[in-house]
């Protein structure tokens, strides 16, 4: 069974671009997450989406925006790129996002911003 | 909030050493405790998991419990190989009945090298 695909995988942008990043999760999972992770900051929680719905929102400001579409796929957006949204962007899904499953990452996409 | 504490890293040891690495949350209720590891170039995997006091995750010959008494969830393993270097992440998630959707709170992350 394929797992969670991001793509693309690396990609570098320049201040004020904006940027989509795709993420196919895994065939039946409905619940797609996205997390940010950074050296200084960590792992730290996006949004995530089920049946094309937002049900969860971390603290990040409205330049990060995402969607998710019937086949349960799912896209993040990031407007006005700043030098700090550098990271590595990670998606994960499963199959209802509830509290105690696990989560199946994707490999992640790495964004530089110049 | 709910929040994840590891202890401080990097973690440097040879084959078939002991290894520890310490987490402790703050979290209501009666949160699920994960431990995910990341190898270089990939995501995370889960590693093992417990989701209730007591209990105990292991795979791979790593081994974690579930202790609330102390709030901790220390990973071990009594014999490492230089293919367990890696990041090693602790984390939570609000539990059953939560609406937390999608959302685990992780540590910083301890960087584990096994030297041969």
């Amino acid at each position: 069974k394929a797992g969670v695909t991001q793509t693309p995988r690396y990609l570098i942008k320049t201040r004020g671009q904006q940027v989509t990043l795709s993420c196919s999760p895994i065939s039946g999972h409905r619940s797609v997450s996205w997390y940010q992770q950074t050296p200084g900051q960590g792992l730290q929680f996006l949004f995530e989406y089920f049946s094309e719905t937002q049900r969860n929102k971390g603290n990040f400001p409205g330049r990060f925006s995402g969607r998710q579409f019937s086949n349960s796929r799912s896209e993040m957006n990031v407007s006005t790129l700043e030098l700090g949204d550098s990271a590595l962007y990670l998606c994960a899904s499963s199959l209802l996002g509830g509290n105690t499953g696990e989560l199946f990452f994707g490999e992640g996409s790495r964004l530089t911003v110049l | 909030g709910d929040s994840v504490t590891q202890m401080e890293g990097p973690v440097t040891l040879s084959e078939e050493a002991f290894l520890t690495i310490n987490c402790t949350y703050t979290a209501t209720g009666y949160p699920s405790l994960f431990w995910y590891v990341q190898y270089p170039g990939e995501g995370l995997q889960l590693l093992l998991k417990a989701t209730k006091a007591d209990d105990k995750g292991s795979n791979k010959g790593f081994e974690a419990t579930y202790r609330k008494e102390t709030t901790s969830f220390h990973l071990e393993k009594g014999s490492v190989q230089v293919s367990d270097s890696a990041v090693y992440f602790c984390a939570l998630s609000p539990g059953a009945g939560g609406t937390s959707y999608g959302k685990l709170t992780f540590g910083q992350g301890t960087i584990l090298t096994v030297h041969p």
